[in-house]
């Protein structure tokens, strides 16, 4: 069964560095998305992207983050200058409009130092 | 704004039970509504959803879930639960197929055996 992958599970960085997670949607879907889980509080959406833009961001989302689709395949998280706050659980997921459902990989742990 | 209640953090079951997950959501038209499934180290997997029709819809796994427009209410119900039930259950709202989803807290089973 097809399924939406995500690189690294676990990432670890220092406060003012880049990371950028990396996701590989399922192949024939169109829609994707990013949230992120801060450990004890609520999964809370980030950015979905449709058509090769953002279709819409949450508040979180601001200038530090920044999403990409650069060959078609994958779909990336970056974040520029991360803080100790940036340090949660983030989920990609896709759709595909014939579904109904967003799919979501494993999650990448950021834990920002 | 929208917004997804469950007012269960954490519920404990013996093996063969029956078990209702609560969960209440505020939203100003009719919504979608979701409920998810997240075993440690797994992504979310969708266990069924209501967009329309008939208010009590089956899922996977044996799970089903009734809506409730007046009482604002989507609980999640399985007749006898087993131990591979225990996980972290997330209910969710969204505007629309492909927008945003809106979790709730999340609601952690345990099942004994």
């Amino acid at each position: 069964e097809p399924e939406v992958t995500q690189t690294p599970s676990h990432q670890v960085t220092q406060m003012g560095q880049e990371v950028i997670l990396r996701c590989v949607p399922i192949s024939n879907h169109l829609y994707f998305y990013w949230y992120r889980q801060i450990l004890g509080q609520k999964v809370e959406f980030l950015v979905s992207f449709y058509n090769n833009e953002i279709s819409e961001k949450s508040e979180i989302f601001d200038d530090q983050f920044s999403v990409e689709r650069p060959d078609g395949s994958n779909f990336t998280l970056k974040i520029r200058s991360t803080k100790l706050e940036d340090s949660a659980m983030y989920f990609c997921a896709s759709l595909t409009s014939s579904s109904d459902e967003q799919y979501f990989g494993p999650g990448t742990r950021l834990t920002v130092t | 704004a929208q917004s997804v209640t469950q007012p269960d953090i954490h519920i404990t079951v013996s093996e063969g039970a029956s078990l209702e997950l609560r969960c209440n959501y505020s939203y100003g038209a009719t919504p979608y509504l979701f409920w998810y499934v997240q075993s440690p180290g797994q992504g979310l997997q969708l266990l069924l959803k209501y967009f329309s029709g008939d208010t009590l819809v089956q899922g996977i796994k044996g799970f089903e879930a009734e809506f409730k427009r007046s009482q604002s209410s989507f609980n999640l119900r399985k007749p006898s639960v087993h131990w591979s039930d225990a996980a972290e259950y997330f209910c969710a709202v969204g505007a629309s197929p492909t927008g945003k989803l809106i979790f709730g807290q999340g609601t952690t089973l345990q099942v004994k055996p």
